[in-house]
């Protein structure tokens, strides 16, 4: 059963330029979440989703960022228009259910690692 | 609004040493608590969690941790450390409701001397 996929793995930009990240969850898995992790600074999380559904997006910056998990297909997150300081390693994880239970627990990929140039 | 506070961005022990990683929560509601371990160039991998059963948890590589409601603590430990244990570990919180996510502390990085 292979694990969480993201690609590519590592990601570079030029300033202005659009960066999609890709994110296949375990098989299975319904709820995907995106995190993004800054040197010094630990995960941050940016967007819960489920199937074709945003369910929180609260740590998403306002503008130039967006993301989505179709019915069919990777959850892709994409940001437009990258600037440098977009720079950083973005986690994706998964998990079969909803969130709260004892069962709750996350699968997290490898990682996508955005440079901007 | 939930938090976790982990106290030291850096712990350097000798090999054979304890460990004793720090985190502190905060929360308005019971918590669920978590451990994770990052490996270079990984994601992050489930070391523990707290899920208001036990208060002492036990998880994998020789790993524990305490839940204190008192101290609002839920602090990580293992008894002789391992050159393998040289990693990032993040201590986080959720609510435990439908549409929770999980928050992560800043991470700490442990270093095992020879």
């Amino acid at each position: 059963n292979a694990g969480v996929m993201q690609n590519p793995r590592h990601l570079v930009r030029r300033r202005g330029q659009e960066a999609r990240l890709r994110c296949s969850p375990m098989k299975g898995h319904s709820h995907v979440y995106w995190y993004r992790q800054l040197p010094e600074e630990g995960l941050k999380f940016m967007v819960y989703l489920q199937k074709e559904n945003i369910i929180d997006e609260s740590g998403m910056p306002k503008e130039r960022f967006s993301a989505e998990f179709p019915k069919e297909g990777p959850s892709i997150l994409r940001i437009q228009q990258v600037v440098r300081g977009d720079s950083a390693a973005y986690f994706c994880a998964s998990s079969p259910g909803p969130p709260g239970g004892a069962n709750e627990k996350l699968f997290f990929g490898s990682g996508t690692q955005l440079s901007v140039l | 609004a939930q938090s976790v506070t982990q106290l030291g961005s850096h712990v350097s022990v000798s090999e054979g040493a304890l460990v004793l990683l720090r985190c502190n929560y905060s929360s308005s509601v019971p918590p669920y608590l978590f451990w994770y371990v990052q490996y270079p160039n990984q994601g992050l991998q489930l070391l523990l969690k707290y899920t208001s059963a036990a208060t002492l948890v036990k998880g994998i590589n020789g790993f524990e941790a305490e839940f204190k409601k008192s101290e609002t603590s839920f602090h990580l430990t293992k008894p002789s450390a391992h050159m393998s244990d040289a990693a990032e570990y993040f201590c986080a919180v959720s609510d435990g409701g439908s549409a929770s996510k999980i928050i992560f502390g800043s991470g700490t990085r442990l270093s095992i001397r020879p």
